[in-house]
């Protein structure tokens, strides 16, 4: 089983600061992590994964992960926020199976402020 | 190319009816999965199509069917609605033989019961 923990429900930062959103996973398996961002009234976005290949991962709009097994966090972060970042952001979690099976268990999500 | 359309985006039904949503994958994308969005239980994931196929279901009641077509196009069922059924239903799709795991979510339809 697998289990995601976002820490921080709600994170503010102010414009040009850095952005800092905490992951947590728990996987019995080797597993694949993505962070997705939602904007209001809006789906999901992919910003970025990690599928065992480099640990650093770039995303999307600045955006960058690095998987730390050893502490099993996938924290995102970015240099400078932008008011546009303002949005949720969701960390999800897949075991590497094999199978071809995607079923994401997703963490509660952490709503970003950009304080201008 | 055209990304995850659903349909409708908004409803509003009573409780006891029953209801059916629409997912249409982006083009060349064979896996459909669904998700149930709430302020309180967050993302849950409710099952996942492939070639008309259900190869992977969630935690959730016999009430929450779906379905695939041959075209990958895929609908859920609500059957017998409850007032807790009020949500955000996500669809997502995935390409088969593409990236691994790697899912594109449509606008999702805002189901309100009542």
């Amino acid at each position: 089983a697998q289990s995601v923990t976002q820490l921080g429900s709600h994170v503010s930062v102010s414009e040009g600061a850095l952005v800092l959103l905490r992951c947590n996973y728990s996987s019995s398996v080797p597993p694949y992590l993505f962070w997705y961002v939602q904007y209001p009234n809006q789906g999901l976005q992919l910003l970025l994964k990690y599928t065992s290949a480099a640990t650093l991962v770039k995303g999307i709009n600045g955006f960058e992960a690095e998987f730390k097994k050893s502490e099993t966090s996938f924290h995102l972060t970015k240099p400078s926020a932008h008011m546009s970042d303002a949005a949720e952001y969701f960390c999800a979690v897949t075991p590497y199976s094999g199978a071809g099976s995607y079923q994401l268990t997703f963490g509660k999500g952490t709503k970003l402020s950009v304080i201008p | 190319k055209a990304g995850v359309t659903q349909t409708p985006r908004y409803l509003i039904k009573t409780r006891g009816q029953q209801v059916t949503l629409s997912c249409s994958p982006i083009s060349g994308h064979r896996s459909v999965s669904w998700y149930q969005q709430t302020p309180g239980q967050g993302l849950q994931f409710l099952f996942e199509y492939f070639s008309e196929t259900q190869r992977n279901k969630g935690n959730f009641p016999g009430r929450f069917s779906g379905r695939q077509f041959s075209n990958s196009r895929s609908e859920m069922n609500v059957s017998t609605l409850e007032l807790g059924d009020s949500a955000l239903y996500l669809c997502a799709s995935s390409p088969a033989g593409g990236s691994p795991y790697e899912q594109y979510f449509g606008p999702g339809t805002r189901l309100t019961v009542t």
